[in-house]
C-alpha cells in the first residue's frame, strides 16, 4: 500500500539554526500538506502544496514540492523555541479515494 | 479552536468493554475522517464519510471497531470488546473538499486497562 515517509526521525538545534525534514510518498501525491503538533496537543495544519514544483513560504517557513509530486521538504530558517514541535507531511493519494497517509512526523527541539 | 470538538477528551476503560467516541465537525464539512495515533507516530488513517455514507475504511479497522455518520453531521466511533492494543489517541477531522484543508479536534485520548 501506499507509504509516506520522514526524515529525520528527530533533530535538535541549537536557537538560530536552520532545519529542514523531509517527506517522500512511494506513489504519486494529489497534495501535500503539513502539520504541526506540540506535545500533547492535535495536528494544526500549516500548508497545502498541490502543484508540481509548487514553492510557498510562510515567514521562517519554506514549503517545496517536488517535480514528480512524490516528495516534499519544509525548512525552517533561524529556528525559534517556538518551533518546537512534530512536523508531520501527509498526502492524498491520486489513486485512493480521499484517503490522506501522514508520514511518521519529524521531532525538533530546540535547544536556547 | 478549529471548531471540531470531541467528546469525551479522555477515556479509562477496562479491558473487554465497550467505548464509543463522539466528533462534532465544522458544520458545512461533509468530510470527516477518523484517526488513530499512537506516542510517536504519525495519524493512521481508520475510516472517512462523505456526508452520511462510510466511503472508505482502513484494514487496521477490526470487525471490533464501527463508526457511523447517521444524519451526515456528527459521528461516532465505537469500539467493542476493547483490548490494550487499543489504548491511543483517537482523532477526528473534517474538511469541505478534497483539496481543502482539513482540520483537526483535539481527540479523545483512550487508556485500556
Amino acid at each position: 500500500g501506499q507509504q509516506v515517509m520522514q526524515i529525520p526521525q528527530y533533530q535538535h538545534v541549537q536557537e538560530g539554526e536552520d532545519f529542514t525534514t523531509y517527506c517522500n510518498s512511494s506513489t504519486t501525491l494529489s497534495n501535500i500538506q503539513w502539520y504541526k503538533q506540540r506535545p500533547g496537543g492535535h495536528p494544526v495544519f500549516l500548508i497545502q502544496l498541490v502543484k508540481s514544483g509548487e514553492v510557498k513560504k510562510q515567514k521562517r517557513l519554506t514549503f517545496q514540492f517536488g517535480e514528480a509530486k512524490k516528495n516534499s521538504s519544509l525548512h525552517i530558517t533561524a529556528t525559534q523555541t517556538t518551533d518546537v514541535g512534530t512536523y508531520f507531511c501527509a498526502g492524498d493519494s491520486e489513486t485512493s479515494y480521499d484517503k490522506v497517509i501522514f508520514g511518521p512526523g519529524t521531532s525538533l527541539s530546540v535547544i536556547p | 479552536d478549529t471548531g471540531v470538538s470531541q467528546d469525551p477528551r479522555h477515556k479509562i476503560t477496562k479491558r473487554g468493554q465497550n467505548v464509543t467516541f463522539r466528533c462534532d465537525p465544522i458544520s458545512e464539512h461533509n468530510r470527516l475522517y477518523w484517526y488513530r495515533q499512537t506516542l510517536g507516530q504519525g495519524p493512521e488513517f481508520l475510516t472517512y464519510f462523505q456526508n452520511e455514507a462510510q466511503l472508505e475504511k482502513s484494514r487496521l479497522l477490526s470487525d471490533r471497531f464501527s463508526a457511523e455518520r447517521p444524519k451526515g453531521s456528527f459521528s461516532t466511533l465505537e469500539i467493542q470488546r476493547t483490548e490494550q492494543g487499543d489504548s491511543a489517541m483517537y482523532l477526528c477531522a473534517s474538511r469541505w473538499d478534497r483539496q481543502e484543508t482539513q482540520y483537526f479536534g483535539p481527540g479523545t485520548r483512550l487508556l485500556v486497562l
